[in-house]
């Protein structure tokens, strides 16, 4: 079936770029989003990208997708510590609307 | 943003007990809604699509019989747990789609005794 990977765990510096990096399986996803999780709560939709896109740019958030490595990432402008949370990259399923999500990364913001 | 809200935030049972979770879209009708389930320190596991007006269709590996879902109007869904067990402990999740995105609840923790 389809499959989502992402690394575990990214330590950044406040003020700096955070980069988190995703791998998917199914080349046919129309959409990929983005999620950020704090804890004991839902999910907050923070951006997507449409798959005839390789990049999207959202004030601080730039998504770019390389559809032949089927690789997606989500960089962070100037991060702050409210960013500290579980980022979970979720390609949707073909033309579904189901998604898949990752394992999610823990993105930690030191001061 | 879409607003989806769930209830209860959080509930405590005891093991043979059924237990149903709300999951509503407050500012949007809603004819897709998803239930997943989570586990501590993992991801979202999707257990079925619940539709408006039809059956809910389920996840392979997923009970249906044991996770009873309802969507009985465009901003309304329900998730039974029938004869919950320890095992069926959890964060439960339920998301509501509108146009391309979905949008999530802010989750249900459940667990039985």
């Amino acid at each position: 079936g389809e499959d989502v990977e992402q690394s575990l765990f990214l330590s950044v510096r406040e003020g700096d770029s955070s980069v988190i990096n995703c791998t998917y399986t199914d080349s046919s996803s129309t959409y990929l989003y983005w999620y950020k999780q704090e804890p004991g709560a839902g999910l907050q939709l923070l951006t997507y990208i449409f798959s005839n896109m390789d990049m999207k740019q959202d004030q601080r958030l730039t998504v770019l997708l390389n559809k032949k490595d089927k690789h997606l990432s989500l960089r962070i402008a100037d991060t702050q510590t409210g960013d500290s949370a579980i980022y979970f990259c979720a390609p949707q399923v073909g033309s579904s609307y189901k998604l898949i999500f990752g394992s999610g990364t823990r993105l930690l913001v030191r001061p | 943003g879409a607003v989806v809200s769930q209830h209860p935030s959080w509930v405590i049972c005891k093991s043979g007990t059924s237990v149903k979770i709300e999951c509503r879209s407050l500012d949007f009708q809603a004819t897709t809604m998803f239930w997943y389930r989570q586990f501590p320190k993992q991801s979202l596991m999707l257990m079925a699509t619940s539709n408006e007006g039809s059956k809910a269709t389920y996840e392979q590996g997923v009970e249906k019989d044991k996770f009873l879902i309802n969507h009985a109007s465009l901003t309304l869904s329900t998730l039974t747990v029938t004869s919950a067990h320890p095992e069926d402990s959890s964060f439960y999740i339920c998301s509501a789609r509108q146009a391309n995105e979905q949008f999530f609840g802010p989750g249900t923790r459940l667990t039985v005794l």
